[in-house]
Formats: C-alpha cells, structure tokens, sequence
C-alpha cells in the first residue's frame, strides 16, 4: 500500500453526526496535512499537524496525530451537507525534497 | 486571497496532438507542482519546480514535460498525447520551505484524450 493510505475510502452519515477519518503513512515526517476537495474542483487545504505536535483544532476540525503509529486522524464535529466532499491526507517526508505524498481519500456523503 | 488559475476546466484533444496545460499563480510562490488525479489512485505528482527555470521529475513524469519561465507560471506540455494520458489534472504551488507550507491548487483541468 502507498504512503498516505485513508480509511474509510467512502462515509455516509447523517447530519449533525460526527465524522472520523483516519490516515495511515509509513516513513517519518516533517507534518501532516488533511485537504478536502469538492467534486469536480481542487484541493483546500484544512490543516497541518507538525510532527512534534499530537492534537490540533479549526474550527469544527479535529487532527491527531500518532507519529509511533504512524497514523493520523481528522474528526469533523456535527457535520453539515456542505461537508460533503472527499478528504485527502499529505505528509512531507522526513527524507525529502519538496514532494508531498497523498493518499487516495474518503469521500463522505453528509445526508441532510 | 491565494489565486491559482488553471487555463481550462475543460480540454478534448486527439491523440498524437501536442498539449499545453497552463497555470498561473499570484501570490510569488517559490514552488509550483502538476498532478494528475485518478479514481483509486489519488493524486500522483508529475513535475515540480522550486524556482524559475529549475524542475525536478516526480513519480509519472514519462509522455510529459513542464516549462517555467517565470516565477507566476508553470507550463505541462503533453509531448504526443495518448488515451491514457486522459485525465484530471491539478496545478498547485506553495511558499518555499520543504513541505512545511500548505499547497494551494487550482480547480483542475479534465483532459479528454481521444
């Protein structure tokens, strides 16, 4: 499996419900970031987790962090419609260049 | 606001023909990078460059080529284009520091390659 992998692929909850992703990676890294993407457009980017930090919050957004484990997750608090989209994690390796690694995402459906 | 801009949401080309995908970005990055996007694959980096002029092969960059000239624009150039080159592809760019600044993307180009 590649670097970045995201689990579930695909998430259907109703709204107002919380929503949790989770990211699993394999070599050491500078940071983590989640990116959402609406269907059809480009990526935005949400937040970066540092590879020192354990916890991070915007907003309704929720990141951790386990660099033992190597694995990450983004829980989005009393989720909306709008939320609907596919969410991506990225790390930046330790070992690297300026290349960015993204796993294949999970689409989440927000059911009103 | 950080504005990327990709020339075309939408391109139907044929195969054989040379391809130009443009982007622009306005906020003096240093980085700028081209994807493409798959189902089930994720986005797959083809070319980056850390400055004018210089650029650095990324996972898949065999049937293309890229061109900076200038800082604000980041050309990919499908040299001969085949079906299998059809596809989205992105355009991001970011601040200098090594993966430690977020990407900032435009909203893609759907390429048809017929």
């Amino acid at each position: 499996s590649q670097q970045g992998e995201e689990d579930p692929q695909a998430l259907s909850i109703q709204e107002g419900e919380n929503a949790t992703m989770n990211c699993s990676y394999k070599t050491s890294i500078n940071n983590l970031q989640w990116y959402r993407q609406n269907s059809g457009r480009g990526l935005v980017h949400l937040i970066l987790i540092r590879s020192n930090e354990r916890e991070k919050h915007s907003g309704r957004l929720r990141v951790t962090l386990d660099t033992s484990k190597k694995s990450s997750s983004l829980l989005i608090t009393a989720s909306r419609a709008a939320d609907t989209a596919s969410y991506f994690c990225a790390t930046a390796p330790v070992s690297g260049t300026y290349k960015y690694i993204f796993g294949t995402g999970t689409r989440l459906k927000v059911l009103a | 606001d950080v504005k990327v801009t990709q020339s075309s949401r939408y391109l139907v080309k044929r195969t054989g023909e040379k391809v130009f995908l443009e982007c622009v970005q306005d906020m003096d990055h240093e980085n700028m990078f081209w994807y493409r996007q798959d189902p089930g694959l994720g986005l797959r980096l083809i070319y980056f460059s850390y400055d004018v002029k210089m650029k650095e092969k990324g996972d898949i960059p065999e049937g293309y080529s890229v061109s900076r000239e200038k800082k604000e624009r980041f050309s990919l150039i499908l040299e001969s284009a085949s079906t299998n080159q059809t596809s989205m592809y992105l355009c991001a760019s970011s601040f200098a520091a090594r993966g430690s600044q977020p990407q900032h993307f435009g909203d893609g180009t759907r390429l048809s390659i017929l």
